[in-house]
């Protein structure tokens, strides 16, 4: 079974500034897909970025990049030039690839972190 | 708007009732799954369903079911319900349970209260 673990139960930045989220997982696949979603007040579930693992270059999405270590098995958030509208619980988590069996498709989600952005 | 769409929004009911969830996936996704998010248990995953039939189940109760129906809407049955079970209940959508098109869709979740 495949754990996600978040350590940061809580993370403030001021307005404009740069933040970094951790994540670490564990799994005995090779295969896997990677992801951060954002949960604001409004509780919906937002996609706020993903990474596939057989990919050594982390992706970006505008002021959102990952640092992903496979070997470390951690997969970082960072925010960029932080804005208010960012202030939200972040999610990681985790999905089987392709040779995953019936569990495929399932996401495994770390505790949350409540990131505040401060003006 | 995800295009997923779960109602009721809300629900309050006493405990030992039973209610049901719906959920209407994104138009041409075929996996529904459903979450539950709690304060003590976080985000679950509880059952997936692809094309009408279970493709994966998760922590589950026995007093809790989920169907897919032809037109391929979901809905996630809570029965015998406890003050425990209170949480907000999320479906997600995707077109196939693996592959590139692996992004999941969120609905606006269900807000279930057992008093």
């Amino acid at each position: 079974a495949q754990t996600v673990t978040q350590s940061q139960p809580e993370m403030s930045v001021q307005e404009a500034e740069t933040v970094t989220l951790s994540c670490t997982y564990d799994t005995s696949e090779n295969n896997y897909y990677l992801f951060w979603y954002k949960q604001p007040p409004s509780r919906q579930m937002i996609l706020v970025i993903r990474q596939e693992a057989y990919k050594q270059q982390n992706a970006t999405e505008n002021r959102f990049s990952v640092n992903f270590q496979k070997a470390a098995k951690s997969f970082s958030l960072k925010i960029s030039d932080s804005q208010l509208g960012d202030t939200a619980m972040y999610f990681c988590a985790f999905m089987k690839g392709r040779a995953g069996g019936t569990s495929y498709g399932k996401l495994t989600f770390g505790q949350g972190t409540i990131l505040t952005v401060h003006p | 708007d995800s295009g997923v769409t779960q109602t009721p929004k809300h629900l309050i009911t006493a405990t030992g009732q039973r209610v049901t969830l719906r959920c209407s996936p994104r138009s041409g996704d075929l996996s529904v799954y459903w979450y539950q998010q709690s304060l003590d248990q976080g985000l679950q995953f509880l059952i997936q369903y692809y094309n009408g039939e279970e493709r994966a189940k998760g922590n589950i109760l026995e007093r809790f079911s989920a169907q897919q129906f032809p037109d391929l809407h979901s809905e996630l049955n809570l029965s015998s319900l406890e003050l425990g079970d209170s949480a907000l209940y999320f479906c997600a959508s995707s077109v196939d349970s693996q592959g590139p098109n692996t992004e999941a869709f969120f609905g606006q979740g269900t807000r279930l209260t057992v008093v």
